[in-house]
């Protein structure tokens, strides 16, 4: 079975500052990996997604997370945050099957002006 | 738009109710899953398939049933309401897996 930690459960950073938002997962068999974002009163969205191949997977918006093996982590980053990036983050991790993902507990990434 | 439709939006059951919430699919994905999000828990998942005639359970089944008859629909029963399960749910479809889910807007259900 996965799970899935999300260290920090809120995060207060300034506009413009870097931002580390941190994921651990354990497994007995390979795994995918995937960050999503929710904004409030919605659903949530797909932000990157690994499965193999480059350990360093993109956004189309600036963040950027690094799949590593060694420490079981997968830890979101943004070199400079925007207001708009406000938002609940979640860490998730299912099997190489892809069908049962299971998720943290999600992190509060709050951008200060 | 293609994508995740689930209702109801918002619904209020005193405990002892039973209801269906929907969820609808045109995206011809396999894989369709239950969630709830609850504050400081994240989104646990309930039920989940594979397929038309495939399910199977999740982190938190109890109280809950499913049926998939059709790719298409995913309905989530209560059969019995209870306060615990005063949550919000989400409703998500994937192709394989690989692509990620897709989720729907949510439900946003309280039980009384």
């Amino acid at each position: 079975a996965q799970s899935v930690t999300q260290l920090d459960s809120q995060v207060p950073v300034f506009e413009e500052a870097p931002v580390e938002l941190r994921c651990n997962y354990s497994s007995s068999v390979s795994v995918y990996l995937f960050w999503y974002v929710q904004y409030p009163n919605q659903g949530l969205q797909l932000l990157l997604k690994y499965l193999s191949g480059s350990t360093l997977v993109e956004s189309i918006n600036g963040f950027e997370a690094e799949f590593n093996k060694s420490q079981t982590s997968f830890h979101l980053r943004k070199p400079s945050v925007h207001i708009s990036d406000t938002a609940e983050y979640f860490c998730a991790v299912s099997d190489r099957g892809g069908f049962k993902t299971i998720f943290g507990a999600g992190t509060r990434l709050f951008v200060k002006a | 738009n293609a994508g995740v439709t689930q209702t109801p939006k918002f619904q209020v059951l005193k405990t002892g109710q039973s209801m269906t919430l929907q969820c609808a699919q045109d995206m011809n994905h396999e894989y369709m899953s239950w969630y709830r999000q609850d504050p400081g828990m994240g989104l646990r998942l309930i039920h989940y398939s594979v397929g038309a005639g495939i399910t199977d359970q999740g982190e938190v089944p109890n109280g809950y049933n499913v049926s998939r008859s059709t790719t298409e629909d995913f309905p989530l029963r209560l059969l019995s309401a209870a306060p615990s399960q005063t949550s919000v749910y989400f409703c998500a479809s994937s192709d394989q897996g690989t692509g990620g889910y897709t989720f729907g807007s949510g439900t946003r259900l309280t039980v009384v």
